[in-house]
């Protein structure tokens, strides 16, 4: 089946730094890449939609400024957490598609941001 | 905004019990997932839902989507501790949008 590779799994980074997390599709080319947000025991929060060769669009509350989607390639979406605080610490996890409409989503197996 | 409410939120039964999760919206989805998380591990699709009316199993796992396509149901029966673990519906839209998940556990 198809493959979404996240990377890293897990990182610590100091609040003030900022921490890029790579989301890759192995075995098929994603038009659209999804980057959600998700706190302990609660469900995923949808942060943006980004679509390849074009501006990412972000949900109502995401800042864009200091969350930086860059989908530059139909394998790869990258989210940078910019200035990251204490309060950035979250499980990230992304999740691509080929193709428009209900098609199947391949989610990551997410990436566990600590900032201290 | 659509939203998807599902109930209820923690569920803790003994093995061999049946339970029954709902995820409802006052919107119209196109189509309807259920997923399975485990802890630290992106979710895992378990079943999609289209037809109104349809009724999908999975093994032990019986789905429903609401004839109106507007809410949907998902009922274990005899459950295991293996299936312990964070239940989500997600509705599409266009994106897939998540309710705020069914943590489930099964004590033996």
């Amino acid at each position: 089946g198809a493959v979404v590779s996240q990377h890293p799994s897990r990182v610590i980074c100091k609040s003030g730094t900022s921490v890029k997390i790579e989301c890759r599709s192995l075995d098929f080319q994603a038009t659209t890449m999804f980057w959600y947000r998700q706190f302990p025991k609660q469900s995923l929060m949808l942060m943006a939609t980004s679509n390849e060769g074009s501006k990412a669009t972000y949900e109502q509350g995401v800042e864009k400024d200091k969350f930086l989607i860059n989908h530059a390639s139909l394998t790869l979406s990258t989210l940078t957490v910019t200035s990251a605080h204490p309060e950035d610490s979250s499980f990230y996890i992304c999740s691509a598609r080929w193709g428009q409409g209900t098609s199947t989503l391949h989610f990551g197996n997410g990436t566990r941001l600590t900032v201290t | 905004t659509q939203l998807l409410e599902q109930s209820p939120q923690f569920l803790s039964i003994q093995e061999g019990e049946n339970l029954t999760v709902y995820c409802n919206s006052s919107s119209v989805f196109s189509s309807l997932q259920w997923y399975r998380q485990e802890p630290g591990e992106g979710p895992v699709l378990l079943v999609t839902v289209v037809t109104g009316g349809e009724v999908k199993k999975l093994k032990r796992l019986t789905f429903q989507f609401g004839d109106a396509r507007k809410d949907s149901s998902l009922h274990i029966t005899a459950a295991q501790p293996g299936d312990t673990g964070l239940y989500l519906c997600a509705g599409h839209t266009g994106k897939l949008i998540f309710g705020q998940g069914t943590t489930l556990q099964v004590k033996p």
